[in-house]
């Protein structure tokens, strides 16, 4: 199954601590987006990648928050200093084309921050 | 501001009924609409996309779409317990030229048999 996937499933940090969640896309694909669900809220868009570009930030959070996909490996969306306010789930897509293209999510990334 | 609004729900249905899930949306340049399934505690599965005007089906799944009523939904005909889940209504703005998915907040669907 060449699915997304995302690493760790769950994740428990200190506040302050570093956050480092990891996502490999659907075999083929080349775009990437991160989303957060926080508990009883809908899904929020954080960031869009390619490749070794960043194209669309809007989403994120302008401190503590950044994001890369690399030439080769996975993309990884890091937070810095995490507060108790970064509980959330963390959700990947990835999709084979951009502009609207169907988006496929990883099984997400559980932080919990205490 | 690009919002989507979905029937806030919760919706209850019996088994073998359908059941209808709407949802609007604030931007006119709108152009692909999907429709996510989620069960509690998972992630968002991919079950409808439609970008024409129109009904477009797949098993029991129909989606509708009127973009000049900036509405679309989801029927599920023939509703089964399995189907019990969050749904989420989701849209692309082409006009954007970027990727980004504008979700609402979904409405929790129970069908009890």
């Amino acid at each position: 199954n060449a699915g997304v996937m995302q690493n760790p499933r769950h994740l428990v940090r200190r506040r302050g601590q570093e956050a480092r969640l990891r996502c490999s896309p659907m075999k083929g694909h080349s775009h990437v987006y991160w989303y957060r669900q926080l508990p009883e809220e809908g899904l929020k868009f954080m960031v869009y990648l390619q490749k070794e570009n960043i194209i669309d930030e809007s989403g994120m959070p302008k401190e503590r928050f950044s994001a890369e996909f690399p030439k080769e490996g996975p993309s990884i969306l890091r937070i810095q200093q995490v507060v108790r306010g970064d509980s959330a789930a963390y959700f990947c897509a990835s999709s084979l084309g951009q502009g609207g293209a169907e988006q496929y999510f990883g099984p997400g990334t559980r932080l919990t921050v205490t | 501001q690009k919002e989507v609004e979905q029937n806030s729900g919760p919706l209850s249905v019996p088994e073998g009924a359908i059941a209808s899930l709407n949802c609007t949306y604030s931007d006119r340049g709108s152009q692909s609409f999907f429709w996510y399934r989620q069960y509690s505690g998972k992630s968002p599965e991919l079950i409808m996309f439609i970008y024409s005007n129109g009904d477009k089906e797949d098993g029991r799944f129909t989606a509708q779409l009127n973009k000049a009523s900036q509405y679309v939904s989801l029927l599920i005909r023939d509703s089964q317990p399995s189907d019990s889940a969050t749904y989420l209504c989701a849209f692309f703005d082409r006009g954007s030229t970027l990727g980004r998915l504008y979700f609402g907040r979904g409405t929790q669907l129970t069908v009890w048999p």
